[in-house]
Parts: C-alpha cells; sequence; structure tokens
C-alpha cells in the first residue's frame, strides 16, 4: 500500500502570508492526487484533483503542483476561513478509494 | 444542488451492528460510485470501502473486509454502510462521498455520521 506523508504536521501561518503544504508518495502515483480542506466539525471539502486542478468554487489562491512523487498545495494569501486541517489523496493504486496522508494542520500565527 | 444526506448520530453497544445511511440528491444516483470514509477522533481519513449503484458490486479495504457491508437501493437513491461486531475502537465520524470511478476523487461528501460504541 502507498504511504503518503505530509509535512508539516502543523504550520503556524499570519493571515495574508503564504502557506505551502507538501505531500510524498512513497512510490509513484502520477498526478493522481487530490488535497481536501476540513474546517472543525465539518466534513472534508475537495480543493484540487490531478494534482493541480481546481475544484468548482475554489478560490484561485489555492494551487498545488507536483514534482515526481512530491506534491504542493499552495495558499497564496492565507484567509481566516483557510485555517484548518488539510489532507491530501493518492487514488492511482490499490486499494481502490486510494490512501490518505495525516494531514496539516494551519493555525493562526 | 448535489447533496448527500447521511443519518444521525448512533450510540451502540460492543458486538452491535450500526447500519447508516447517505441520501442522495441533485444527480443520477447509478452515475457515480459511493465511498465510505472513516474518521476516528482526532484522526485521519481512512477508506473503507464502494459500492457502484448501477449493478451493486462492491470492494472494501482488507482493514474492514468480513465486518463492513455496503449495498445501494437505487428506488430511494440511498446508499447503506452497515458494520458490525462494533468494537470501541469503531467509534469514529463516518463519511459517505462521491466518486467518478472506483479510483477517483471524492466530491462531494456527506455531512458524516458519528457512531459511539460503549458499553
Amino acid at each position: 500500500e502507498i504511504v503518503m506523508t505530509q509535512s508539516p504536521a502543523t504550520l503556524s501561518v499570519s493571515p495574508g502570508e503564504r502557506a505551502t503544504l507538501s505531500c510524498r508518495a512513497s512510490q509513484s502515483v502520477s498526478s493522481n492526487l487530490a488535497w481536501y480542506q476540513q474546517r472543525p466539525g465539518q466534513a472534508p471539502r475537495l480543493l484540487i484533483y490531478g494534482a493541480s486542478t481546481r475544484a468548482t468554487g475554489i478560490p484561485a489562491r489555492f494551487s498545488g503542483s507536483r514534482s515526481g512523487t512530491e506534491f504542493t498545495l499552495t495558499i497564496s494569501s492565507l484567509q481566516s476561513e483557510d485555517f484548518a486541517v488539510y489532507y491530501c489523496q493518492q487514488y492511482n493504486n490499490w486499494p481502490p478509494g486510494g490512501t490518505f496522508g495525516q494531514g496539516t494542520k494551519v493555525e493562526i500565527k | 444542488e448535489v447533496q448527500l444526506v447521511q443519518s444521525g448520530a448512533e450510540v451502540k453497544k460492543p458486538g452491535a451492528t450500526v447500519k447508516i445511511s447517505c441520501k442522495v440528491s441533485g444527480y443520477t444516483f447509478t452515475d457515480y460510485y459511493m465511498h465510505w470514509v472513516q474518521q476516528a477522533p482526532g484522526k485521519g481519513l481512512e477508506w473503507m470501502g464502494l459500492v457502484d449503484p448501477e449493478d451493486g458490486k462492491t470492494m472494501y479495504a482488507e482493514k474492514f473486509q468480513g465486518r463492513v457491508s455496503i449495498t445501494a437501493d437505487t428506488s430511494r437513491d440511498t446508499a447503506y454502510m452497515e458494520l458490525s461486531s462494533l468494537r470501541s475502537e469503531d467509534t469514529a465520524v463516518y463519511y459517505c462521498a462521491t466518486g467518478l470511478s472506483m479510483g477517483s476523487w471524492f466530491d462531494p461528501w456527506g455531512q458524516g455520521t458519528l457512531v459511539t460504541v460503549s458499553s
């Protein structure tokens, strides 16, 4: 099973600053990677799929990129509503529903 | 608007069985797979299994194989996840989520159902 490793576990950022979150796959997942945002008490929300395609309605300040097995989610200018936990998910390999990273919490500095 | 609405919170005793529903609206139920994801308190996300509502075929994660059953009722546009032989470690929020295929991102998600297993 592919292991997805997210870093850092917690990221402290001031509003208006840039946040960079990383996700590394233990083997190739091609570009079959998604990012989700989960606010406290809410269900996850799809942000990015195909490593870099924004989901419908997602603001342009969210962007995703890939370099080999390393994936990055960038939030260009953090808004108050962006403080949340972010998960990556690979859906390239077994199991069919893929595997998730352990999450990165973005908190207010 | 596409919506997945799940049934309410449950409290179960160890060894019992829980069945959660997920009602779909806003799209053709049989056009997409329905996945189920577990989130234990303070923990991450873990895929449990899926159903193809078109033909009822299912696939399950090894961790839950033998204890989980996922079904789809096309007459009600509703998917179900049943988990048996409950233990305290099954205390979690369970989400249904729509996927384009077996290997897919998930969008949208249901609001989640909290299952508490306690004696």
